[in-house]
This record gives structure tokens, C-alpha cells and sequence, in this order.
């Protein structure tokens, strides 16, 4: 098994412009999550699919953040417009149940620098 | 207030030492995670645990449901334990500790 893969791992973009992380998920696995990581605040959940259907949403810090699971292979986050605010390591990480209560797998992240 | 607390912030450890990691969390959840982030960045998952004790090769994760606290200790420690250790917890919502940043010396 490949694991969970996201691409792409490194995205430099200017302000304004429209970013889209992609991630494959562990086949199998129900449950797919979008993550945050910044050395203020931290892991933060952003979004989690169950089952392809967006269960939990509170962590989507507003409307410019969007993310969509359109199958059972394949997930997107996308930010539009960017802003410099938005620059982090988003990780995307898939469970086999429903939620994180069978454990993750983790993709390698994609640090994104919004200029 | 942070839901999820970790202490220390910083450890620094010889070679060999017996190394302890703890968490508290002030909410209820499903179960309790043990993450491992080295320096290049990916994330690891250690444990996942609900009750009870986990053991993983030098790795031993615990948890007091009634107190809300669990710990992760390390046996032997070694250089390529130097990571950062996060513990989270999962419910009906998800919360994180800012984590454990060890250094582990020759």
C-alpha cells in the first residue's frame, strides 16, 4: 500500500491567487481528514469526510477555505483567494472507521507559501 | 484554556535514559492519540487508545480515563527518537497539544 498521498509537497503562490491540494486516501479507509499545522496554533482539524459526505466542518476557518471528496479515492482542498495568513503544512490523513477512533495514517503534508 | 495539555514543552534526554511525556484534557472524548512528527515533517501515528496500556517495541502509551491524563514513555531512549510528540484527542470533536519537542543525545 502507498499510504496516503497528497500532492503537490511544496506550493509557493502569490497572494490572491487560487491553490489546490490534492490527496489520495489509504484504499478502503472511511474516513478522510484535512489538517493545518502551524507553529502558532499547532494541528488544527479543518474538515473530516465519512464515507465521502463532509461530516464535520467547524475547523474551515472561513469562506475562501473549500473542500470536496468527489469519490472514494480522492480529496481536495482548495483555497481561493489565498492569502500570506494561509501559509502552513496541510496534511491529509485517512482512518479505516468512522472518525479518527481506529486510528490515522498520515500523507507526507504539503507546505504551502502564500507570498 | 487549551483542551488538550502537554507537558514539557521541551525535553532534552542522554542516550539510554527513561524518557516520560505527558497529557491532560479537560473534554470528553473517544479515544486518546499518540503522533510522532521527526524533523523532515510526516506524521506518525503511534497510538490510538481508549483505556488501559499500549506497548509498541520501547514504546509504552497510558491512559487514566477517570483523570484525564495519559502518558507516553520511551525505554532506552535513542538519537532517532528525537521528534515532536503530540497527543490529541478524538470525540465528537478533534484537539490537539502543541507537543513535545525531544532532543535525545549520543
Amino acid at each position: 500500500d502507498a499510504g496516503v498521498i497528497q500532492s503537490p509537497r511544496h506550493e509557493v503562490t502569490e497572494m490572491g491567487q487560487e491553490v489546490t491540494l490534492r490527496c489520495k486516501p489509504i484504499s478502503g479507509h472511511n474516513s478522510l481528514f484535512w489538517y493545518r499545522q502551524t507553529m502558532m496554533r499547532g494541528l488544527e482539524l479543518l474538515i473530516y469526510f465519512n464515507n465521502n459526505v463532509p461530516i464535520d466542518d467547524s475547523g474551515m476557518p472561513e469562506d475562501r477555505f473549500s473542500a470536496k471528496m468527489p469519490n472514494a479515492s480522492f480529496s481536495t482542498l482548495k483555497i481561493q483567494p489565498s492569502e500570506p495568513r494561509d501559509s502552513a503544512v496541510y496534511f491529509c490523513a485517512s482512518s479505516p472507521g468512522q472518525g479518527a477512533n481506529y486510528g490515522y495514517t498520515f500523507g507526507s503534508g504539503t507546505r504551502l507559501t502564500v507570498v | 484554556k487549551n483542551e488538550v495539555e502537554q507537558s514539557p514543552q521541551n525535553l532534552t534526554a542522554q542516550e539510554g535514559e527513561f524518557i516520560t511525556i505527558n497529557c491532560s484534557y479537560s473534554v470528553g472524548i473517544s479515544a486518546l492519540h499518540w503522533l510522532q512528527q521527526h524533523p523532515g515533517g510526516g506524521i506518525v501515528s503511534l497510538f490510538m487508545l481508549s483505556s488501559g496500556k499500549k506497548k509498541h517495541g520501547r514504546l509504552i502509551a497510558t491512559i487514566n480515563i477517570q483523570e484525564k491524563h495519559s502518558s507516553l514513555h520511551i525505554t532506552a531512549s535513542h538519537p532517532r527518537d528525537s521528534a515532536v510528540y503530540i497527543c490529541g484527542g478524538t470525540g465528537n470533536q478533534f484537539y490537539f497539544g502543541t507537543g513535545t519537542s525531544l532532543t535525545v543525545i549520543p
